[in-house]
């Protein structure tokens, strides 16, 4: 497997489940990236992982869990989510120098809360 | 706060026709900017990239984009389409330094090139 890949690619889920999104790179990246894509909406970043700590979370309420236990795997956590949360979340990843920031894209999860 | 602006929010062309997609950024500071492309069914991928230098950038497929520093824009032109160019096309800016790291993407174009 090469690149970055997602899994699932699909969830439909109830507001009171727990589930979780599952994120891999295979580039040797140091930095990871979840980001959320709505219609109509840029699409957001949600959280950032620089070798394994996270350095960025843009206002991202806390029903939404990442967890990156070393610079290939990235999780998002989900937990009484609503409706509003369906989205497509795509994980990216780039080798964290400063300047040299061009991202690789998953196929992404496409969320449906129910 | 920073902001990627993309006026077009869809463009329909005919195969042969001329390109230019606008984006305009919103920050003083010193910024990488990027066009990502995704192409229908596939990932989002790097279309092209400015960090310094020549301000008229060349990416792939016979795409460019010119960044004005002095109009905060980045926008990308590819002078004759094909109808394999139909995709959605996203502008990004990236900033970091001082504690802080923002990428920001603008709400994309979609193209549709008619054969």
């Amino acid at each position: 497997e090469t690149g970055v890949t997602q899994t699932p690619r699909h969830l439909v889920m109830g507001m009171t489940n727990k589930k979780s999104l599952k994120c891999e790179q295979h580039l040797g990246h140091n930095a990871m990236y979840w980001y959320k894509q709505s219609a109509k909406k840029p699409l957001e970043l949600m959280f950032v992982y620089n070798f394994k700590e996270q350095t960025e979370n843009n206002s991202v309420p806390s029903r939404f869990s990442p967890e990156c236990p070393n610079s290939s795997h990235l999780f998002l956590h989900l937990h009484t989510l609503q409706p509003e949360d369906s989205a497509l979340y795509l994980c990216a990843s780039s080798q964290w120098g400063g300047r040299y920031n061009e991202q690789f894209f998953g196929p992404g999860t496409r969320l449906t809360v129910l | 706060a920073q902001s990627v602006s993309q006026h077009n929010h869809h463009v329909i062309l005919s195969e042969a026709a001329s390109l230019e997609l606008g984006c305009n950024y919103s920050y003083g500071g010193t910024v990488n900017l990027f066009w990502y492309v995704q192409y229908p069914g596939q990932h989002l991928q790097l279309l092209l990239k400015y960090f310094s230098g020549d301000p008229l950038v060349k990416g792939i497929k016979g795409f460019e984009a010119e960044f004005i520093k002095s109009k905060f824009s980045f926008n990308l032109r590819k002078p004759s389409v094909q109808w394999s160019d139909t995709a959605e096309y996203f502008c990004a800016v990236n900033v970091w330094g001082s504690g802080t790291y923002k990428y920001i993407f603008g709400t994309g174009t979609r193209l549709k090139v008619l054969a």
